[in-house]
């Protein structure tokens, strides 16, 4: 069956750092999803990515869809305490109704 | 705009138990999911709803049972809970697919 995974699971930098986790899936996917998740609280939709080779920017974050529409990726640049939690990739099946979410990549932010 | 709202926040049951948990939005989307998310762990989908009077499942079904009866609510049903049923459940709705989810604040479940 269809599979998202995401790594890495944990990353632990310092503040002012940069991140970046990674989505693959083991089928083309005819668009991403990225959500956010901080601790204790529900995913918020951050950005969805459609057109192969995709860049979107949002302030200090920069979402990447792969070439062949099977890989995408999250970058935050200079990492702040704010964007601790966990983010989540979410690819649909073939007939869209339904998503699969990634496990998730949780980020520790160390002022 | 309340969004989706899901009741209740927390509940222990014993084992064997039933409950619903209850799920409502006000934003007019058709589409709606039920999610659970173990410790440490993403999300998986139990059930979902493309519109009133349609529900179909989802990775993980076994235990649950779902209706959509109006546009408004989704709820989802437990009969015998199970330890393995311990979980934080999520309701999330989407005007359309592939469009945005969003999300409910959860309901964190304990079977003991």
């Amino acid at each position: 069956g269809q599979q998202v995974m995401q790594i890495p699971q944990y990353q632990h930098v310092q503040e002012g750092e940069d991140f970046t986790t990674y989505c693959n899936s083991s089928t083309t996917l005819s668009n991403i999803q990225w959500y956010k998740q901080r601790p204790g609280g529900h995913p918020v939709f951050l950005i969805q990515l459609v057109k192969s080779g995709e860049v979107k920017k949002q302030k200090r974050l920069t979402f990447q869809f792969g070439e062949a529409k099977k890989n995408s990726s999250l970058h935050i640049t200079a990492t702040q305490t704010t964007d601790v939690g966990t983010y989540f990739c979410a690819g649909p099946t073939n007939t869209g109704n339904q998503f699969y979410f990634g496990t998730g990549t949780s980020l520790t932010v160390i002022p | 705009n309340a969004g989706v709202t899901q009741t209740p926040k927390f509940r222990i049951l014993k084992i064997g138990q039933s409950m619903t948990l209850q799920c409502t939005q006000d934003m007019n989307h058709n589409y709606m999911y039920w999610y659970r998310q173990d410790p440490g762990m993403g999300l998986k989908l139990i059930y979902y709803s493309v519109g009133a009077g349609i529900t179909d499942k989802g990775e993980v079904p076994n235990g649950y049972n779902v209706s959509r009866s109006t546009t408004e609510d989704f709820p989802l049903r437990l009969e015998l809970a199970a330890p393995s049923q311990t979980s934080v459940y999520f309701c999330a709705s989407s005007y359309l697919p592939p469009g945005p989810q969003h999300f409910g604040d959860g309901t964190r479940l304990s079977i003991l």
